[in-house]
């Protein structure tokens, strides 16, 4: 969508991290989100974080949230074969819900 | 459990013709909303509602049209389907007060031939 903005691609060597990025321009945003799209399946969230943290740590994901350049990012340790997908930001205000175009990752061998 | 479902899988229509797509969900959520998902530009948004009779414009209203009639019964609307709208459409709802999990429909494939 208009209001989230992120890069098309990435591709990462397996074992290393991976960072997805993202821009948003609602600053009255509430949670932000991410979520994974892997070939011919729906969107599974992989995590959230809501508007006053600065970051969250889940296993092997980190999100880091900048509120003041509204940049929001995802960063996957050890990345693996499974971790190829499509990555969605997505930003949260009180009554709308809008998704950025997708980040493919591809991870090689 | 939450249910969001899509009454239609999969369609298959001619050009001209008026498509209803229908959303329902069973959580009493005030937030919902209809996407379409293409390869390379994600989800966009088309319209969405926070509250019965209520609408807003998302980022690509054009040629599409929606109805909030029931809180439950979020409805899409193609007044004359085009070949530029074969697409997978997706319904989403979100409680508007509390809690941070968007509940999706599984989706609907239209083709318009």
């Amino acid at each position: 969508g208009e209001d989230v903005e992120q890069s098309l691609f990435l591709s990462v060597r397996e074992g290393d991290s991976s960072v997805i990025n993202c821009t948003y321009t609602d600053s009255s945003s509430t949670y932000l989100y991410w979520y994974k799209q892997e070939p011919g399946a729906g969107l599974q969230l992989l995590t959230y974080i809501f508007s006053n943290m600065d970051m969250k740590q889940d296993q092997r994901l980190t999100v880091l949230l900048n509120k003041k350049d509204k940049h929001l990012s995802l960063r996957i340790a050890d990345t693996q074969t499974g971790d190829s997908a499509i990555y969605f930001c997505a930003e949260r205000t009180d009554y709308k819900l809008s998704f950025g175009a997708g980040t493919t990752v591809t991870v090689r061998a | 459990d939450v249910k969001v479902t899509q009454s239609s899988r999969y369609l298959v229509k001619r050009t001209g013709e008026k498509v209803f797509l229908e959303c329902v969900q069973d959580m009493d959520h005030e937030n919902m909303f209809w996407y379409r998902q293409d390869p390379g530009l994600g989800l966009r948004l088309i319209y969405f509602s926070y509250d019965v009779k209520m609408k807003e414009k998302g980022d690509i209203p054009e040629g599409y049209s929606v109805s909030r009639e029931k809180k439950e019964r979020f409805s899409l609307i193609l007044e004359s389907a085009s070949t530029n709208q074969t697409s997978m459409y997706l319904c989403a709802s979100i409680n508007q007060g509390s809690g941070n999990t968007i509940y999706f429909g599984e989706g609907s494939w239209l083709t318009v031939v």
